[in-house]
């Protein structure tokens, strides 16, 4: 497959662990964020969204956290199974602009 | 219902050429935004199309440019190629007209490599 990032960091957990992936973000005035998943080969695929009025949103097996204070957005994965396995990043946006800004990515490898 | 779909999946170019990327959305969706993945600066926004009109532009030269037809397939073209611009090129479409803040599905992408 085709690699999304060389020296991406990387989490690894084991099957049935819970997962839990951060990313900082650096605009105050971003208001809407989304996590994605991107296996090899493939495109990113959405997960989860939460708006900046949210500090958390539940979704199936995932929750996202977000922390204005210190602008921090979290992804959790409950019972992480080897399919999790993939790179996950944050986007965000700011105002209405429409034009997102994406995180490094975290590769997540779940040992069976 | 067919995903979005990116011809070529696969492109080798040389240096000071010119190349042409498709995109076809899926079936109703009328936004069409194109992306940018390389391992040194990761998933970059191009620009996004709505009903045929450019409405927004990432931070790229105008090398880079793009159109939407009727259909609301996309295309993107990149001329006097830098071996810089390798890369994967990935189109997203929405049902939507607001872009990145409505759900994107993402095609499969088109690798660009310049020699």
């Amino acid at each position: 497959g085709e690699s999304v990032g060389l020296h991406l960091p990387t989490l690894s957990v084991q099957e049935g662990d819970n997962s839990i992936i951060n990313c900082a973000y650096s605009n105050s005035a971003s208001d809407y964020f989304i996590w994605y998943k991107q296996e090899s080969g493939k495109g990113p695929q959405f997960i989860i969204d939460i708006r900046s009025n949210m500090d958390k949103r539940q979704g199936q097996r995932v929750t996202v956290l977000l922390n204005k204070t210190v602008k921090h957005l979290s992804l959790q994965i409950a019972a992480t199974q080897p399919g999790d396995s993939a790179v996950y990043f944050c986007a965000e946006n700011a105002g209405g602009s429409y034009i997102p800004t994406f995180g490094r990515g975290t590769s997540l490898i779940v040992h069976p | 219902k067919a995903g979005v779909t990116q011809t070529p999946r696969y492109l080798i170019k040389t240096r000071g050429q010119q190349v042409t990327l498709s995109c076809s959305p899926i079936s109703g969706h009328r936004s069409v935004s194109w992306y940018q993945q390389t391992p040194g600066q990761g998933l970059q926004f191009l620009f996004e199309y709505f009903s045929e009109t450019q409405r927004n532009k990432g931070n790229f030269p105008g090398r880079f440019s793009g159109r939407q037809f009727s259909n609301s397939r996309s295309e993107m073209n990149v001329s006097t190629l830098e071996l810089g611009d390798s890369a994967l090129y990935l189109c997203a479409s929405s049902w939507g007209d607001r872009g990145f803040n409505n759900e994107q599905f993402f095609g499969p992408g088109t690798r660009l490599t310049v020699l």
